[in-house]
């Protein structure tokens, strides 16, 4: 069965430093999608990045980079130029791209930003 | 566009009570899911569907009803409710075409308390 983990339940980061947030997975698909989803305090789920996992090149979203490693099926998170907004949970995410479309979602990061 | 609606935001329940949580999405996606959110548990997909008169369980179906008669509304109901279903349930709608292809876009959440 597919399955996500994330193994840091809390990270926190100095305002305007760098910081990266781990996953993997296991799965015996070729072809899915990776994303990280971002919850701050209003509960509110929003999309910060994908990655299809037929494209070899990372993604990118202004200060929100991936460094995805399908081998070793590993998909972590950078946060550059960190701000204190940037303070929140990030989920990992995993999704087939046919048959069942189901998501499997990681455990979550809560990541502190300090001024 | 409204997006993802959740009714209600709170809800208060006694055990044995029974209950329809309501989503409804005026995007057109096709695929809708609901999601529950514990503690340390991330999110967990309780059903699912890809389309008008289809649905299929999640990883957590047990005690949860769904249909989906329209496009645009998915509701989810407890047949008769429990301590253990107290949590946060989410709705998530997704579209299967298009340059947003599965990517989840997320009601607001309803905080569920059963007694």
């Amino acid at each position: 069965a597919q399955t996500v983990t994330q193994s840091q339940p809390e990270m926190s980061v100095q305002e305007a430093e760098t910081v990266t947030l781990s996953c993997t997975y296991d799965t015996s698909e070729s072809d899915y999608y990776l994303f990280w989803y971002k919850q701050p305090p209003s509960r509110q789920m929003i999309l910060v990045i994908r990655q299809e996992a037929y494209k070899q090149q990372n993604a990118t979203e202004n200060r929100f980079s991936v460094n995805f490693q399908k081998a070793a099926k590993s998909f972590s998170l950078k946060i550059s130029d960190s701000q204190l907004g940037d303070a929140a949970m990030y989920f990992c995410a995993y999704s087939f791209t046919s048959g069942t479309y189901k998501y499997i979602f990681g455990t979550g990061t809560r990541l502190k930003v300090l001024a | 566009n409204a997006g993802v609606t959740q009714t209600p935001k709170f809800q208060v329940l006694k055990t044995g009570q029974s209950m329809t949580l309501q989503c409804a999405q005026d995007m057109n996606h096709e695929y809708m899911s609901w999601y529950r959110q514990d503690p340390g548990m991330g999110l967990r997909l309780i059903h699912y569907s890809v389309g008008a008169g289809i649905t299929d369980q999640g990883e957590v179906p047990n005690g949860y009803n769904v249909s989906r008669s329209t496009t645009e509304d998915f509701p989810l109901r407890l047949l008769s409710a429990a301590p253990s279903q107290t949590s946060v349930y989410f709705c998530a709608s997704s579209p299967l075409r298009g340059l947003s292809y599965n990517e989840q876009f997320f009601g607001p959440g309803t905080r569920l308390t059963v007694l």
